[in-house]
């Protein structure tokens, strides 16, 4: 079945700390992946994605994730978090013209 | 902002009723899709249309039912309402074929009395 996990429900990062967010994927054929990120009350806005090629890509707001076929994972990072990057984060796969699978979601909080 | 527009934002009715809610698609977008995002079932596909036709379901209730108009805004109606379809309902939008990446609206915030 295809599912997405996102192990950690809630991350507490300090201002300026680097943050690493996992999501592991479970789907028939490489799948189409994004990051997407929902700040209280609003709607969802695409970090970045991954269709092929470079396994490394970069997103808006300074975010990049790594794609890893052996692992089945698509880990978000960022080098050095802002107070502004406190949100709720949410990986998602699908294929082309189709459904988002996401997963449950990490809430960032960011400690000045 | 993602130029996916849903209206109202907020909406508050009563057991039983009927509401709809509206959205129109990024420019040049010819396909919806709607979502529901609550606390205990997360965000879940409903259904997607594309260019006026339905293109695939997911738990989609059989009391809630959408259409896309020629001009390929889209409407999301939901019937004897019921306590627990209180929540969120996201319409993202994508151009047609990959790379499929959508675009989400505001939301429209469902409370049900």
């Amino acid at each position: 079945a295809q599912s997405v996990t996102q192990p950690d429900i809630h991350i507490t990062v300090s201002e300026g700390a680097s943050l690493e967010l996992r999501c592991n994927y479970s789907y028939g054929a490489t799948p189409y992946l994004f990051w997407y990120v929902q700040s209280p009350g609003q709607g969802l806005q695409l970090l970045l994605k991954y269709f092929s090629g470079d396994t490394l890509v970069q997103g808006i707001k300074g975010f990049e994730a790594e794609f890893k076929r052996s692992q089945s994972s698509f880990n978000l990072r960022k080098p050095s978090v802002h107070w502004s990057d406190a949100a709720e984060y949410f990986c998602a796969v699908g294929k082309a013209a189709d459904k988002l699978i996401f997963g449950t979601g990490t809430r960032l909080q960011v400690f000045p | 902002d993602s130029g996916v527009t849903q209206t109202p934002k907020h909406l508050i009715t009563a057991t039983g009723q009927r509401v709809t809610l509206r959205c129109s698609p990024r420019s040049g977008d010819l396909s919806v899709y709607w979502y529901q995002q609550s606390l205990d079932q997360g965000l879940q596909f409903l259904i997607q249309y594309y260019n006026g036709e339905e293109r695939a379901k997911g738990n989609i209730l059989e009391r809630f039912s959408a259409q896309q108009f020629p001009d390929l805004h889209s409407e999301l109606n939901l019937s004897s309402l019921e306590l627990g379809d209180s929540a969120l309902y996201f319409c993202a939008s994508s151009v047609a074929g990959p790379p499929n990446e959508q675009y989400f609206g505001p939301g429209t915030r469902l409370t049900v009395t």
